[in-house]
């Protein structure tokens, strides 16, 4: 059974760039969350996605978007790039939202903003 | 306000030494804790986890971590370190239910000398 992927795996853009992210879970899976990883802030929760309807949404300025599709794959985009949106974004999936039991993460996608 | 504290951001032993890495939460429903490991440039792989039941638990690569509801803390241990232990580790509680929200403390990243 295939892990979570996500793509790209690195990705380099400019300062007020936009970039889309993409995720797809685990078959099966109908719950993808996505969190963001620096070294200043540590990992950080951006959004919870179930069944195609955000279910919970972090402490993020509105440049941060998602959504997830019927086949539940989901994609974050991210507008008017700033430097400090460099980080690893990962994305993680489970069957329901069953309070992380059944979370599995993906490999990330390290974004760099120069 | 924080939830998930570990103390020591670094830490380091000598191959073959007890592992004892520290985590405290903070949580007003009956918590779910888990461990976390990350090797450089990947993503996030569960070590272990407490949900109900037992309160000692045991993981992956002969980790286990005890669950102490009167000290609030599910601190990780590790009988004998290894070489390919070194890594960062992250304690994570989900403090509600119908979500895979995960609370991060700031991660321990572990060193291992020979």
């Amino acid at each position: 059974k295939a892990g979570v992927t996500q793509t790209p795996r690195y990705l380099i853009k400019t300062r007020g760039q936009q970039v889309t992210l993409s995720c797809s879970p685990i078959s099966g899976h109908r719950s993808v969350s996505w969190y963001q990883q620096t070294p200043g802030q540590g990992l950080q929760f951006l959004f919870e996605y179930f069944s195609e309807t955000q279910r919970n949404k972090g402490n993020f300025p509105g440049r941060f978007s998602g959504r997830q599709f019927s086949n539940s794959r989901s994609e974050m985009n991210v507008s008017t790039l700033e430097l400090g949106d460099s980080a690893l974004y990962l994305c993680a999936s489970s069957p329901e939202a069953t309070r992380g039991e059944k979370l599995f993460f993906g490999s990330g996608t390290q974004l760099s903003v120069l | 306000a924080q939830s998930v504290t570990q103390l020591g951001s670094h830490v380091s032993v000598s191959e073959g030494a007890l592992v004892l890495l520290r985590c405290n939460y903070s949580s007003s429903v009956p918590p779910y804790l888990f461990w976390y490991v990350q090797y450089p440039n990947q993503g996030l792989q569960l070590l272990l986890k407490y949900t109900t039941g037992a309160t000692l638990v045991k993981g992956i690569n002969g980790f286990e971590a005890e669950f102490k509801k009167s000290e609030t803390s599910f601190h990780l241990t590790k009988p004998s370190a290894h070489m390919s232990d070194a890594a960062e580790y992250f304690c994570a509680v989900t403090r509600t239910y119908n979500t895979d929200k995960l609370i991060f403390g700031t991660g321990t990243r572990l060193q291992v000398f020979p």
